[in-house]
């Protein structure tokens, strides 16, 4: 079975200061990976995903996450965090099979 | 392009009740989902449908919990007798078609409360 871990519950940084979002998986097979962001009483939305080819994917608004698959691992970043980016951030992962699995999320508040 | 709608948004009910839980997905979308999400959790997946007929439903704990979609458009998902475990946010997702790389879209959840 296949799993996600999330390092970070909660993330502060400060407004324009980059920030990491740590994300491993676990599976013995070809994965897709997702990250997904909920801002404050809003649904789960897509921000980017890796299906294959290039390891790094970028989202429009400044995110991008790099498949390791040696680390099993797929980071998201933003080199200069804005106000509007508080949310919390979900990582998951899905093979050619039909399960998919979120981890336990990230709370990202940036700070004025 | 309207989103997928749930309803309620907000349900309070005591042990053993039954509640129903209503999803409208995105007009044309094959795929529908619905995952359990408690507090402090990533969302679980409960149940995935393709058009009317379960894809899969492995962890839906099927003494308890029964879902439908009869027309391949709207689902409900039942809970009967509630639980206080139950406790959560319910979501509904949907895509285009079957397989994990699609995007999924989301509704806003129905908050469930079990005293």
């Amino acid at each position: 079975a296949q799993s996600v871990t999330q390092l970070d519950s909660q993330v502060p940084v400060f407004e324009e200061a980059p920030v990491e979002l740590r994300c491993n998986y676990s599976s013995s097979v070809s994965v897709y990976l997702f990250w997904y962001v909920q801002y404050p009483n809003q649904g789960l939305q897509l921000l980017l995903k890796y299906l294959s080819g290039s390891t790094l994917v970028e989202s429009i608004n400044g995110f991008e996450a790099e498949f390791n698959k040696s680390q099993t691992s797929f980071h998201l970043r933003k080199p200069s965090v804005h106000i509007s980016d508080t949310a919390e951030y979900f990582c998951a992962v899905s093979s050619t099979g039909n399960q998919f699995y979120f981890g336990t999320g990230t709370s990202l508040t940036v700070i004025p | 392009e309207a989103g997928v709608a749930q309803s309620p948004r907000y349900k309070i009910i005591e042990k053993r009740q039954s509640v129903a839980f209503w999803c409208n997905p995105i007009s044309g979308h094959a795929t529908l989902y619905w995952y359990q999400q408690i507090l402090g959790q990533g969302p679980k997946l409960l149940i995935q449908f393709q058009n009317n007929g379960v894809v899969d439903d492995s962890q839906l704990p099927k003494d308890r919990f029964s879902a439908e979609r009869l027309k391949g458009v709207d689902s409900t998902l039942k809970i009967q007798p509630a639980k206080l475990e139950d406790s959560a946010v319910y979501l509904c997702a949907s895509s285009w078609e079957l397989g994990t790389y699609n995007e999924q879209f989301f509704g806003p959840g129905t908050r469930l409360t079990v005293l």
